[in-house]
């Protein structure tokens, strides 16, 4: 099946500091990226489309400049977390649309837990 | 604006129950419907996917149906086993293509 990986798995920084996820398609093309944040006990929250070569769509109250998000390639897209706060501190989620597949199956990466101090 | 909806959000059943967990959401017009499993801190695990044409989806002990015109559906677990513990997320697919996720219904089967 298809394979979504998400890098680093964990990560812990300090306020401030600013923190890039990579979510990468293992073995097939993804058009269309999503990035979910899931706050403890809570369910995922989509904050962004990316689609490959342009500019990604946020949904609302999801501060673009604050969550940078970059699709360079059909297998590759990254979330920045820029000058991250403690309220950032979640468990984000990214998932891979295949391209071309009439079910149009999404397919989820592990996910990345951010704690910032 | 689409809403999803799980009840319980807990539950606790002794091993060996069958259980019956339930979504429902406020627009019928969806494409699919998916249920997940997420283990604590870990990411999602497909488990079921309904197309919007379709009644149900089995797999295993699980069995999902969907009833679009009244925008619900149910999982169901058949003889529960400590390893299906979980939280057990339902979403669904309308006009664009990311998903709506429900709040979850967080399952403990009691050994």
């Amino acid at each position: 099946g298809a394979v979504v990986s998400q890098h680093p798995s964990r990560v812990i920084c300090k306020s401030g500091t600013s923190v890039k996820i990579e979510c990468r398609s293992l073995d097939f093309q993804a058009t269309t990226m999503f990035w979910y944040r899931q706050f403890p006990k809570q369910s995922l929250m989509l904050m962004a489309t990316s689609n490959e070569g342009s500019k990604a769509t946020y949904e609302q109250g999801v501060e673009k400049d604050k969550f940078l998000i970059n699709h360079a390639s059909l297998t590759l897209s990254t979330l920045t977390v820029t000058s991250a706060h403690p309220e950032d501190s979640s468990f984000y989620i990214c998932s891979a649309g295949v391209a071309g597949r009439s079910t149009d199956t999404q397919y989820f990466g592990p996910g990345t837990r951010l704690t910032v101090l | 604006k689409q809403e999803v909806t799980q009840i319980p959000a807990a539950l606790s059943v002794p091993e060996g129950e069958n259980l019956v967990l339930n979504c429902s959401f406020t627009d019928s017009a969806i494409y699919n419907l998916q249920w997940f499993r997420q283990d604590p801190g870990k990411g999602l695990t497909s488990l079921l996917l309904i197309q919007s044409s379709q009644r149900e989806q089995t797999s295993g002990r699980l069995n999902a149906s969907l009833d679009k015109s009244s925008g619900r559906s149910t999982l169901y677990i058949a003889a529960s086993q400590p390893g299906d513990s979980a939280t057990y997320l339902c979403a669904v697919r309308t006009g664009r293509r990311a998903l709506t996720f429900g709040s979850g219904t967080r399952l403990q089967v009691q050994p």
